[in-house]
């Protein structure tokens, strides 16, 4: 268990429809990543945040938008989904000193699937 | 721009044997380099990173890789594979120039599996 948390697991939706996908980070860690992962584009980096503010985009989306609150938990927000949203979405916390410095931990993921 | 290689899709390789998955990047600068593993239905999982120092790093589970600059190469090794090692490895780099965002570039991945 890295200590991210992911919710929700699954999701299912129809196209047109928005949704939210919510990520705590673990314990002490500020910057908070998302990555889609789909058959075809393999893993891909979203958007980071850190300590509540944008610090790097991706290939996101403009449909697609996040951000991260005072408590530091990050929302992933999905909108006008097309059958090609559909992916694993992992959300990530990186390490802030010593030997977990520069790694990211990753979330078990929320698998969407858009119908 | 950086990026990463994994030549193969699927290694098979029997169990108790020695096992390496393949991985070669390119960035500027110095690399950062990682490996996860991606077991059916989990998130992916820390198995070991190369910031600097010795080439041979070792991970979790025994895993080892071996970073080698001229050949831009970080493969992964094990000296005897267990079934259960069988899953979709990821290696992934970053630039160090990548400022406070530091994201991660991943591979497509390798799908190993051991034979009992």
């Amino acid at each position: 268990d890295s200590g991210v948390t992911q919710t929700p697991k699954h999701l299912i939706t129809a196209t047109g429809q928005r949704v939210t996908l919510r990520c705590s980070p673990r314990s002490g860690d500020l910057s908070v990543y998302w990555y889609q992962q789909s058959l075809d584009q393999g893993l891909q980096f979203l958007i980071q945040y850190y300590n509540g503010e944008e610090r790097a985009k991706g290939n996101i989306l403009e449909r697609f938008s996040a951000q991260q609150f005072p408590d530091l938990h990050s929302e992933l927000n999905l909108s006008s989904l097309e059958l090609g949203d559909s992916a694993l979405y992992f959300c990530a916390s990186r390490g802030l000193a010593g030997t977990e410095a520069d790694t990211q931990y990753f979330g078990p993921g929320t698998r969407l699937t858009v119908l | 721009a950086q990026s990463v290689a994994q030549p193969e899709d699927q290694v098979n390789v029997a169990e108790g044997n020695p096992l390496t998955v393949k991985c070669t990047y390119s960035v500027s600068g110095n690399p950062y380099l990682f490996w996860y593993v991606q077991y059916p239905n989990r998130g992916l999982q820390f198995l070991l990173k190369y910031i600097t120092g010795d080439n041979l790093v070792k991970g979790s589970y025994g895993f080892e890789a071996e970073f080698n600059k001229s050949q831009t190469s970080f493969h992964l090794k094990k000296p005897s594979a267990l079934v259960s090692d069988s899953a979709l490895y990821f290696c992934a780099v970053r630039a160090p120039s990548s400022g406070s965002a530091r994201q991660l570039t991943f591979g497509s991945g390798t799908q190993l599996t051991v034979l009992p």
